[in-house]
């Protein structure tokens, strides 16, 4: 069974730094990438990036570029996203989700499948 | 403000068929395909279709995917309580760069 567990809840000041994680369980997790969606308190999801395990070749949005960090480490099936200096406007639940290709006639998709239960984040002075 | 444009609100009853729609453009829609979400209150959200039109395994055929030009449109037919959700459409292009519509809030009456 595919599983994603996200790490818990955090409560961090301003300023602060973290770093949450997303364990991948039941695939061959190096092929798989994983991107990660805000979504900031009674809104809509909002695509942060995407990380290849294997290579760790990244992309970001250009709306979170610069504010977080996507990374990998396949040899424990774990992806992470990291800020290095929190915002209050950074509060919000942040999912993962393993993106699998899909292919027919005419096209070729590649689309989250499976998502993580979701890290609740909170930046409070 | 997102690119793709949902309406902020849907409503059917019981049985109804009740349709979302999704706006974009020629560089998101246009040129990629489409992807729905059903996200039901306090977790985390679901595929429900992809390729424009593709269920995967284990979502109910109620649930139709289509699209034509610019626009895409979700298609919940038979609606029944348990539908009362958040439903998103979504693009990735082909360099992997993702969008969400604004999210359609569906009650069932």
């Amino acid at each position: 069974e595919v599983q994603l567990v996200q790490s818990g809840a955090e409560v961090k000041k301003p300023g602060e730094s973290l770093r949450i994680s997303c364990k991948g369980s039941g695939y061959n997790f190096a092929n798989y990438r994983i991107g990660w969606v805000r979504q900031m308190p009674g809104k809509g999801l909002e695509w942060i990036g995407i990380i290849y395990p294997t290579d760790s070749t990244t992309k970001y949005s250009p709306s979170f570029q610069g504010r977080v960090t996507i990374s990998a480490d396949k040899s424990v099936s774990t992806a992470y996203l990291q800020w290095g200096s929190l915002k209050a406007s950074d509060t919000a639940i942040y999912y993962c989700a393993r993106h699998s290709g899909y292919s027919g006639a005419g096209y070729y998709s590649i689309v989250p499948d499976y998502w993580g239960q979701g890290t609740l984040v909170t930046v409070s002075s | 403000q997102s690119v793709l444009t949902q309406p902020p609100s849907a409503s059917g009853t019981p049985g109804q068929r009740v349709t979302i729609s999704c706006s974009g453009s020629i560089s998101n829609i246009g040129g990629n395909t489409v992807t729905w979400f059903q996200q039901l209150p306090g977790t985390a959200p679901k595929l429900l279709i992809h390729s424009n039109n593709q269920r995967p395994s284990g979502v109910p055929d109620r649930f139709s995917g289509s699209k034509s030009g610019t626009s895409a449109s979700l298609a919940i037919s038979g609606l029944q309580s348990e539908d009362e959700a958040d439903y998103y459409c979504a693009v990735w292009d082909d360099t992997l760069n993702g969008v969400f519509g604004g999210g359609t809030k569906l009650t069932v009456l």
